[in-house]
């Protein structure tokens, strides 16, 4: 079975500075492995996702993630955050088009 | 590409009623999904339909929850005797057959409380 723990349940932040939000899973196969943005009251939205290929992935808002099979890590970076990054993040991981696994998220709090 | 829709997006039922929710997935999308998100949780897993058919229901899925999509397009998910533990989002997402299957598309989700 996978699983995924976001070890940060907040993480504070001054505007234009650099955010790192990690996540870690685990699984005995390949996975697939996303980000989603969840503002208040409302669904989640697709940030990036790691399919195959290059282990740097580019997303939306200016977001990116690095993909590490050795720490079996998949963490969320952003070089300048903006106040309207104020969010919560999930990271996500499938082996398939079944279910996602998600974590249990982390509020990012950017403040002025 | 209207994106997923979910009707009604609040709902405040007394214990005992039962509740109904409709998802709307992203036309030609074949697969739907259900999760449930309590508060400061990720969403959990709920059921997957392919089609009209209900391929995996979690052990969350209690008899007092049923979930149809009868003609492959839009699902509901009802929630019969309702208890203040299902107090939660009810999330929905679909999935399209061709291009990337894996990459799910949620809707707004409906917030249940039960009082």
């Amino acid at each position: 079975a996978q699983s995924v723990t976001q070890l940060d349940s907040q993480v504070p932040v001054f505007e234009e500075a650099p955010v790192e939000l990690r996540c870690n899973y685990s699984s005995s196969v390949s996975v697939y492995l996303f980000w989603y943005v969840q503002y208040p009251n409302q669904g989640l939205q697709l940030l990036l996702k790691y399919l195959s290929g290059s282990t740097l992935v580019k997303g939306i808002n200016g977001f990116e993630a690095e993909f590490n099979k050795s720490q079996t890590s998949f963490h969320l970076r952003k070089p300048s955050v903006h106040i309207s990054d104020t969010a919560e993040y999930f990271c996500a991981v499938n082996t398939g088009f079944q279910k996602l696994v998600f974590g249990t998220g982390t509020r990012l709090l950017v403040s002025p | 590409d209207t994106g997923v829709s979910q009707d009604p997006r609040h709902k405040i039922t007394k214990r005992g009623q039962n509740v109904t929710f409709r998802c709307d997935p992203i036309s030609e999308h074949n697969r739907l999904y259900w999760y449930r998100q309590t508060l400061g949780q990720g969403p959990e897993f709920l059921t997957y339909f392919q089609n009209e058919a209900q391929l995996e229901k979690s052990r969350l899925l209690s008899d007092r929850f049923s979930a149809e999509r009868p003609k492959g397009s839009f699902s509901t998910l009802e929630i019969q005797r309702t208890e203040q533990g299902d107090s939660a989002m009810y999330l929905c997402a679909s999935s399209p057959n061709r291009g990337y299957p894996w990459e799910q598309y949620f809707g707004p989700g409906t917030r249940l409380t039960v009082t």
